[in-house]
């Protein structure tokens, strides 16, 4: 059964700094991986998808990247905002496509100090 | 606007109580998932549907039911069967992404 461990589990820097959040995944037969951003008592937003056949995805400062074979996800930050501050979710979804849903991590609490 | 709409946003269950959680989607999308959140842990699958008249159960079916008679709607019962019902329940729909509401919280009085 296919498990996703992150790490930190929480994590708290200055303003400014560059940071990595780290995703593992214990099955690498995967169809793609995605990270999600949770702020608190809301739902999921997705942030960056890559498939399996890709290395990595960027999204403005957010940088994602894939090594499928090693079962290994980084989501890099770049000059972290305050704004930044919220739950971070790594989810695989199964080389069948995803259709009876996708594997959670527990996520990294990410607070960025003003 | 199109999106996924969950209410109650907060909803207190009774000793014995069965409650029904509410989902709407205007996306047009077929599949629906239904996900248990607690304090600290990521999410879990509890029903999916990718079709109307057509569910699955997921990874924590016990204690929960659902029914899919519209594709538009995917309400979620939490039965007295369910003995520890208090999380944040998230509802999604489509394979590819994924869209969330934005939650109900249930809690035990």
């Amino acid at each position: 059964k296919q498990e996703v461990t992150q790490i930190p589990a929480a994590l708290s820097v200055p303003e400014g700094e560059n940071l990595v959040l780290n995703c593992s995944f214990t099955d690498s037969a995967i169809y793609n991986l995605q990270w999600f951003r949770q702020d608190p008592g809301k739902g999921l937003t997705s942030l960056l998808l890559i498939q399996s056949s890709q290395r990595e995805q960027t999204s403005g400062r957010l940088n994602a990247s894939l090594d499928k074979s090693s079962g290994r996800s980084t989501l890099y930050i770049a000059a972290s905002q305050p704004g930044d501050s919220a739950t971070y979710l790594c989810a695989v979804t199964p080389s069948g496509g995803g259709a009876d849903g996708l594997t959670f991590g527990k996520g990294t609490h990410l607070i960025i100090q003003p | 606007d199109g999106g996924i709409t969950q209410s109650p946003k907060y909803l207190f269950r009774k000793e014995g109580q069965n409650v029904t959680l509410s989902c709407e989607q205007n996306l047009n999308h077929d599949a629906m998932y239904w996900y248990r959140q607690d304090p600290g842990q990521g999410l879990r699958l509890i029903y999916y549907s990718q079709i109307v008249n057509d569910f699955q159960k997921g990874d924590i079916a016990e204690g929960y039911s659902v029914s899919r008679e519209k594709k538009e709607s995917f309400p979620l019962t939490v039965t007295s069967a369910q003995k520890n019902p208090t999380a944040f329940y998230l509802c999604a729909s489509n394979i590819q992404p994924q869209h969330f509401g934005d939650g109900t919280r249930l809690s035990i009085l």
